[in-house]
């Protein structure tokens, strides 16, 4: 399995309520991401990270902010949640370089549920 | 831009039977990975197997294998001697050979395993 984790796994909150969702990994890995996937749907690309102090916006637009201080660390923030934000949110790490490394690996999800 | 397309939305195969989920994708690219994706019910996203665009041979991993068709763009992931352990969503995904490339993913296919 690979060593990337996320807390809360799973929470249930009020509109309005800001709420940061954790992600690690302890493979060194120079490339992180934040996916949005609703039940039994596609993934959506909504941050991503090459680095330290990279971050940059993924595919679907997201009202969450990301930031990258240490490698390992990559916590997704949502200042005000609504209901629209219900939905499981998937972090991920690879390698930087092209070649072996491009595998990207997947912590178990963060179900977040705006009341 | 790279796309994904998985026409199948779900799939079902009896338990000890070979089910082949079916995968093309559009690029301009020639040097690229093709991957297959496993995510069980409320469980972690994980690998199934992976193929380089450079390399002919098919990618197998013990009851997985790919039959990539790079001139018809085409990547099918076949499943021999289905377990029930093998009920899951699966998405085949897309990178391009280069070190700042995000991994690109078709909306996914239901496959359920029936005892």
């Amino acid at each position: 399995e690979a060593d990337i984790y996320q807390t809360p796994r799973y929470l249930v909150i009020g509109t309005g309520k800001k709420i940061t969702l954790e992600c690690s990994q302890t493979m060194g890995h120079d490339k992180m991401y934040w996916y949005q996937q609703d039940p039994g749907m596609e993934l959506h690309l909504i941050h991503y990270s090459y680095g330290v102090n990279s971050t940059e916006k993924g595919d679907l637009s997201s009202e969450s902010t990301v930031s990258r201080i240490r490698t390992e660390h990559f916590p997704l923030t949502l200042e005000s949640a609504r209901p629209s934000h219900t939905s499981q949110y998937l972090c991920a790490s690879s390698e930087l370089g092209a070649g072996a490394g491009n595998t990207i690996y997947f912590g178990e999800g963060s179900w977040l549920t705006v009341v | 831009a790279q796309t994904v397309t998985q026409s199948q939305p779900e799939m079902s195969v009896q338990e000890a039977e070979t089910v082949t989920l079916s995968c093309t994708y559009d690029t301009s690219e020639n040097n690229y990975y093709l991957f297959w994706y496993k995510q069980p019910p409320s469980r972690q996203m994980i690998l199934v197997i992976r193929q380089e665009a450079y390399k002919q041979q098919n990618a197998t991993e013990n009851r997985f294998s790919v039959n990539f068709q790079k001139a018809a763009k085409s990547f099918s992931l076949k499943i021999s001697d289905s377990q029930l352990g093998d009920t899951a969503m699966y998405f085949c995904a897309f990178m391009r050979e280069r070190a700042n490339s995000k991994l690109t993913f078709g909306k996914g296919i239901t496959l359920s395993v029936r005892p």
